[in-house]
């Protein structure tokens, strides 16, 4: 199947600071990628979802002066934490459709973020 | 609007005895099903996926699905349970034809798999 990759698997940054999120499809182009956050033993809630070449769409109430993604090309697609807090610590995974709907979506390995 | 409910959230088996994990979904157009198995800390690996072909689905690892729209459910079984497959399992859905949620997945909140010895 498709390959998706994440890049960090896993990060910790210090209280202020920035963490970019990088997602790239490997094997195919897509239109669209979408960024999940999962707490701990809880299920993925979609942050946004990524449009290549025009402005990310985000679900009520993830602020997107917070979370910033951009999706420059039909491979690429990166999430920026800025200002990290503590309570943004999650996991980060992001997945890419190759086209249509019927298809399934392909993962990526997720991010580990811890802000200290 | 588009919605799943995983009707378990643990479920432990004996190992080589039949697993069952148990997902009801809601939908206002015609759907798309998955099944995505997660091991700790890691991406979601797609098991199978129902896209209005056969209702009964075989995916990777033996595990298989059967979609019955009259029952709205999507439960996911396998003849006998290994070691391997304890793992947390997502079932999926994916509108497929207008709305605000046409081609969004929506999870389930997941079932953790136990498998014992």
């Amino acid at each position: 199947g498709a390959v998706v990759s994440q890049h960090p698997s896993w990060v910790i940054c210090k209280s202020g600071t920035s963490v970019k999120i990088e997602c790239r499809s490997l094997d195919f182009q897509a239109t669209t990628m979408f960024w999940y956050r999962q707490f701990p033993k809880q299920s993925l809630m979609l942050m946004a979802t990524s449009n290549e070449g025009s402005k990310a769409t985000y679900e009520q109430g993830v602020e997107k002066d917070k979370f910033l993604i951009n999706h420059a090309s039909l491979t690429l697609s990166t999430l920026t934490v800025t200002s990290a807090h503590p309570e943004d610590s999650s996991f980060y995974i992001c997945s890419a459709r190759d086209e249509g709907a019927w298809t399934e979506a392909f993962f990526g390995q997720g991010t580990r973020l811890t802000v200290v | 609007a588009q919605s799943v409910t995983q009707l378990d959230s643990h479920v432990s088996v004996s190992e080589g005895t039949p697993v069952l994990l148990r997902c009801n979904y809601s939908s206002s157009y015609s759907p798309s099903l998955f099944w995505y198995v997660q091991h700790p800390n890691k991406g979601l690996q797609l098991l199978l996926k129902y896209t209005s072909a056969a209702t009964l689905v075989k995916g990777i690892n033996g595990f298989e699905a059967e979609f019955k729209k009259s029952e709205t459910s999507f439960h996911l079984t396998k003849p006998s349970a290994h070691m391997s497959d304890a793992a947390e399992y997502f079932c999926v859905v994916s509108e497929n034809a207008g709305g605000t949620s046409y081609g969004k997945l929506t999870f389930g909140q997941g079932t953790i798999l136990t498998v014992h010895p």
